[in-house]
């Protein structure tokens, strides 16, 4: 079972901020985060992960909470080809062999 | 440099038939995945693989084989397909590491009539 919780669905403004908000309240110590997306029905793309400290790589930004239990997804200027379903999943970090549980996640619409 | 390649894109079979799905990547990865995507939901894993020869099952296995004797292939057979498995099947692969990113194919939409 999915161990985090999504909204179902938001929308953004092109250019700006999307922050999409994950609930992870129940993440073990050696659980990392992973976002990845899926834009119409291609398969998904990895967005970026971490596992306590913020992360920021060329496609998002990442924020947890100093408590691990929630985690922030941003996109610095959302443009429409943005527009997918944003996938938010903890993994344990100790092990490269777990496989991925994808939730339902949030469908983001970037609306011009 | 082709990534993950799944074959074919597209299939409409009979209950009953049978059918290899393929997936192919050149990237050298010891982890493999299969998932199954029902419209409007989440991607669920029915098989994966942490390198030749070693297959486990996933969340929904039932009515699906795999094996993985080689690095670069992981086959999923329908071995009597019926309307329930119609959905979309995307293939991943990824290093065996907590950080290694997972790369997908770009799924095979399979209709059982």
């Amino acid at each position: 079972d999915a161990k985090t919780t999504q909204p179902t669905s938001m929308d953004c403004a092109e250019g700006r901020a999307a922050n999409l908000p994950c609930n992870h309240s129940t993440i073990s110590g050696n659980e990392y985060v992973y976002w990845y997306r899926q834009i119409h029905s291609q398969g998904p793309q990895y967005i970026i992960h971490g596992l306590k400290n913020n992360e920021t790589n060329e496609m998002a930004s990442l924020i947890i909470t100093e408590d691990r239990k929630s985690s922030t997804l941003i996109l610095p200027h959302a443009t429409l080809r943005d527009t997918a379903v944003y996938y938010c999943i903890v993994r344990v970090a100790y092990s490269g062999n777990t496989p991925l549980v994808f939730g339902k996640g949030t469908r983001l619409s970037v609306i011009a | 440099n082709a990534g993950v390649t799944q074959t074919p894109k597209f299939q409409v079979l009979k209950t009953g038939q049978s059918m290899t799905l393929q997936c192919a990547q050149d990237m050298n990865h010891e982890y493999m995945s299969w998932y199954r995507q029902d419209p409007g939901m989440g991607l669920r894993l029915i098989h994966y693989s942490v390198g030749a020869g070693i297959t486990d099952q996933g969340e929904v296995p039932n009515g699906y084989n795999v094996s993985r004797s080689t690095t670069e292939d992981f086959p999923l057979r329908l071995l009597s397909a019926a309307p329930s498995q119609t959905s979309v099947y995307f293939c991943a692969s990824s290093y065996s590491s907590p950080k290694a990113e997972a790369f997908f194919g770009q799924g095979t939409r399979l209709t059982v009539v």
